[in-house]
């Protein structure tokens, strides 16, 4: 294992079209988070799982997004319809039940045109 | 509403100058509170957490409840520590981590 991964790394597409992220923890980790970060600016959380249940979800989650973590282990974060303003860094992270620490992966970069 | 402020986009010191990274919090709560550090193309990582009261590679974070404060320290600055600086802090319920700005730190030799 070594830690969190990102698929795919990089995606462009078209405003309006679907995309999807996977995103795969630290196999013994049960917490899993979604951050976004634009340009110039920190990650902001998005959404948080422990097991497979999604508990907290950011404002900055609108209805287009949802993410699933169907077993408790990989995730993932699904963008529908598309907008310019989606384009931005999407980052996965995990951490164990025990310990605070998050551990990253190297993100997803979206362009949308 | 919890909060991480970073004043300083950029912070460019000569080797061997002494650093400090700002950072300011606001919280309602008890606030836990890191530094996360991403090095050229690397992910982010973790540097320190206040409760461990450690330093790692040089650097130092003191919590001050009063200020509100939890400024990053080192004495003196090596050119490998040229990164993307994060401030964070994590709400009492351990589920959401509120990143600051980040603050890019450049060390000229």
């Amino acid at each position: 294992d070594t830690g969190v991964s990102q698929d795919p790394r990089h995606k462009i597409t078209k405003r309006g079209q679907n995309v999807t992220f996977r995103c795969d923890p630290i196999s013994e980790h049960n917490r899993l988070y979604w951050y976004r970060q634009t340009l110039g600016q920190g990650p902001e959380f998005l959404t948080y799982f422990q097991n497979e249940a999604q508990l907290e979800k950011s404002r900055l989650l609108s209805d287009r997004f949802s993410a699933e973590r169907p077993k408790g282990s990989f995730s993932t974060l699904e963008i529908q319809r598309t907008e310019q303003g989606d384009s931005a860094m999407y980052l996965c992270a995990s951490r164990s039940e025990s310990y605070e620490e998050q551990y990253f992966g190297p993100g997803t970069r979206l362009t949308v045109t | 509403a919890q909060r991480v402020t970073q004043p300083e986009k950029l912070l460019s010191v000569f080797k061997g100058a002494p650093v400090e990274l700002k950072c300011n919090y606001s919280y309602s709560g008890s606030p836990e509170l890191f530094w996360y550090v991403q090095y050229s193309r690397q992910r982010l990582q973790l540097l320190l957490r206040h409760i461990s009261r450690e330093s790692i590679k040089g650097f130092t974070a003191d919590l001050n409840k009063g200020e509100t404060s939890f400024h990053l320290k080192k004495p003196f600055a090596q050119e490998e520590d040229s990164a993307m600086y994060y401030c964070a802090l994590l709400n009492n319920a351990g589920n959401m981590l509120t990143f600051g700005g980040g603050t890019r730190l450049m060390v000229k030799p």
